[in-house]
């Protein structure tokens, strides 16, 4: 299985700041890569695809970048609802996912 | 607008087996994979299999191959989840998911699986 380890695992921030998440994948995995965000209670909502590929009516203040085993999510300028955990997966062969990384208010 | 619904919550006692429902609706039901993805309280997310409604064709994570069944009846846009020889780390949240990567998920049906 390809593992996917995220880092951080957790990570306060406040309102405004500009937040990088990283996804190491333990082999190349092209661009074959998603980020989701998943507050409590609710199912995981897909923000990017294809590494890069924002989804239809996420803001423009998210993008991802990277390919082969490293990727990375930003978030431009923090706003209250983004606060919520973010995993990453792969999907080059059978699913997995990353550990988490919880964003949490300052 | 596509939307999948799931069973509802169930209370199990360890041994038992679990059969989730998964129904389709706002779009061509064969069209794309359907996959099971479960995450126990506090935990992260784990993929465990995935079936084409078309041809039935399955696929398992490694980890759950011999205690699971996924199965779909196209009649009625549904697919389903089984897993057998339930213990209390089986308790989670489980969640259908549409496609690959997931651009649709179920609501979850939370399994708890306590004596």
């Amino acid at each position: 299985d390809i593992q996917l380890t995220q880092s951080p695992s957790f990570l306060s921030a406040s309102v405004g700041d500009r937040v990088t998440i990283t996804c190491r994948a333990s082999q190349g995995i092209s661009s074959y890569l998603a980020w989701y965000q998943q507050k409590p209670g609710k199912a995981p909502k897909l923000l990017i695809s294809a590494a890069s590929t924002l989804q239809s009516g996420v803001p423009s203040r998210f993008s991802g970048s990277g390919s082969g085993t490293e990727f990375t999510l930003t978030i431009s300028s923090l706003q209250p609802e983004d606060f919520a955990t973010y995993y990453c997966q792969q999907l080059n062969n059978y699913p997995t996912f990353g550990q988490g990384t919880r964003l949490e208010i300052k | 607008q596509v939307q999948l619904v799931q069973s509802g919550a169930e209370v199990k006692k360890p041994g038992a087996s679990v059969k989730v429902s998964c129904k389709a609706s706002g779009y061509t039901f064969t069209g794309y994979y359907m996959h099971w993805v479960r995450q126990a309280p506090g935990q992260g997310l784990e993929w465990m299999g995935r079936i084409n409604p078309n041809s039935g064709g399955t696929n398992y994570a490694q980890k759950f191959e011999a205690r699971v069944t996924m199965t779909r009846d196209t009649s009625i846009s549904t697919v389903y989840m089984e897993l057998s020889r339930l213990t209390s780390d089986d308790t989670a949240v489980y969640y259908c998911a549409r496609k690959g990567p997931f651009d649709y998920w179920g609501q979850g049906t939370l399994v708890t699986v306590s004596s």
